[in-house]
């Protein structure tokens, strides 16, 4: 089965601080997402990934950036935490093919974050 | 901008009734389309796709339809069952990258 990992479940951070989320899959896939899940409205992309140093941005890619530098690990960084940045935060990662399901992305469990 | 919406932010149903879902679509450049449902406490979970080629796909329980002419898609859900509560989304794919747009999602709570 596909895995994608998220470094934590929970995480409380101060305003200002610098956040690193941190996110491992195991299924060599090249594409890899992040994004931020808010109470009616969705799940926004912040930023995605189709391959190792490579970088687009989302929907909502202010006060966020990333970092890919090997094709597993797909890291999200708030360089500067503000409490509207208080979410959930979802990874996840697809082939880049057109072949049914293949397309699939697959995603983490989550990391609540709360900035206080 | 394009956008991938849902028109029912809650749907409440019976145990053992039929659930529609509806969701609509902007970007008519769009080809790949899927369903995911998310329990509480989980990150979103394939349920069934469809491209655009198509304009229904089965699988158990759960039926998709695409109406390209209207840009809107349904998930329809058979012998809804208590284990079925979950928010799903529907979310479109495009170009090479694969990138998935959601839509808002639909809180699907099923009564005993």
């Amino acid at each position: 089965d596909v895995k994608v990992t998220q470094s934590s479940r929970y995480l409380v951070k101060r305003t200002g601080e610098k956040v690193f989320l941190e996110c491992v899959q195991d299924m060599d896939h090249e594409n890899m997402f992040w994004y931020r899940q808010d109470p009616g409205l969705g799940l926004r992309l912040i930023y995605f990934s189709y391959d190792v140093k490579m970088k687009e941005k989302g929907d909502i890619p202010e006060g966020y950036s990333v970092s890919r530098e090997k094709k597993e690990r797909f890291s999200l960084i708030l360089e500067s935490a503000s409490t509207n940045q208080t979410s959930m935060y979802l990874c996840a990662s697809s082939l880049t093919s057109y072949r049914d399901r293949d397309a699939e992305a697959f995603f983490g469990q989550g990391t609540r974050l709360t900035v206080v | 901008g394009e956008s991938v919406g849902l028109h029912l932010p809650t749907l409440s149903v019976q145990e053992g009734d039929n659930s529609i879902i509806n969701c609509a679509y902007s970007n008519s450049a769009s080809d790949y389309f899927i369903w995911y449902k998310q329990e509480s406490g989980k990150g979103p979970q394939f349920i069934i796709d469809i491209r655009s080629n198509m304009d229904k796909r089965q699988g158990q329980r759960v039926t998709v339809l695409l109406n390209k002419t209207v840009k809107h898609l349904s998930l329809q859900i058979a012998a809804t069952q208590p284990g079925d509560s979950a928010v799903y989304f529907c979310a479109e794919t495009r170009g090479a990258g694969n990138m998935l747009t959601f839509g808002g999602g639909t809180r699907l709570m099923v009564k005993p």
